[in-house]
């Protein structure tokens, strides 16, 4: 069964800081991989996603993340950050796509960003 | 906006109540998934359709059912509410490669 760990509950950084959110999963197959971001009172917006080709892979608000499939990693990158971006963030994986297929989640991180 | 719609946006009922919640998928997309997001337990999956019929179970409980109807919206029926059932359930609709998901709904037991 496939599981995801979100190393960090909390992460507290400044404003233009950078910032690492790590994320490590355990599949028996091959994987697609997702980071969704959830803001106050709201639901889930997808922040990247991870289906095949490069590793490294660009999303929305100047987020990245890099898979590592020897780790088993999925870390979720930003440069700089802005108060806009205090929101809890979600790793998830997904064995396999198509019709049939469910999503697992970690825990969460929560960020907060201070001025 | 990602184009799946929930009703209501908050439910606030008693215990050993029924509720059902709605969902509307985007349009085109034939699969439905149901998630409850709760402080315990944080996000789990608990059933998806696909275009009508039952595809996949998570953490179902017995006291919890889903249909996905003919024109592809579906409903969450949960009966005999505990408090524990308080959550925020979400639904999503998929193209197979990307999960869309609603506003969700807030349920609040009493």
């Amino acid at each position: 069964a496939q599981s995801v760990t979100q190393l960090d509950s909390q992460v507290p950084v400044f404003e233009e800081a950078p910032v690492e959110l790590r994320c490590n999963y355990s599949s028996s197959v091959s994987v697609y991989l997702f980071w969704y971001v959830q803001y106050p009172n709201q639901g889930l917006q997808l922040l990247l996603k991870y289906l095949s080709g490069s590793t490294l892979v660009k999303g929305i608000n100047g987020f990245e993340a890099e898979f590592n499939k020897s780790q088993t990693s999925f870390h979720l990158r930003k440069p700089s950050v802005h108060i806009s971006d205090t929101a809890e963030y979600f790793c998830a994986v997904s064995e396999g796509g198509g019709s049939n297929y469910k999503l697992t989640f970690g825990k969460g991180t929560l960020l907060t960003v201070n001025p | 906006d990602s184009g799946v719609t929930q009703t209501p946006k908050h439910l606030i009922t008693a215990t050993g109540q029924r509720v059902t919640l709605r969902c509307s998928p985007r349009s085109g997309d034939l699969s439905v998934y149901w998630y409850q997001q709760s402080l315990d337990q944080g996000l789990q999956f608990l059933i998806q359709y696909y275009n009508g019929e039952e595809r996949a179970k998570g953490n179902i409980l017995e006291r919890f059912s889903a249909q996905q109807f003919p024109d592809l919206h579906s409903e969450l029926n949960l009966s005999s509410l505990e408090l524990g059932d308080s959550a925020l359930y979400f639904c999503a609709s998929s193209d197979g490669y990307e999960q869309y998901f609603g506003p969700g709904t807030r349920l609040t037991v009493t």
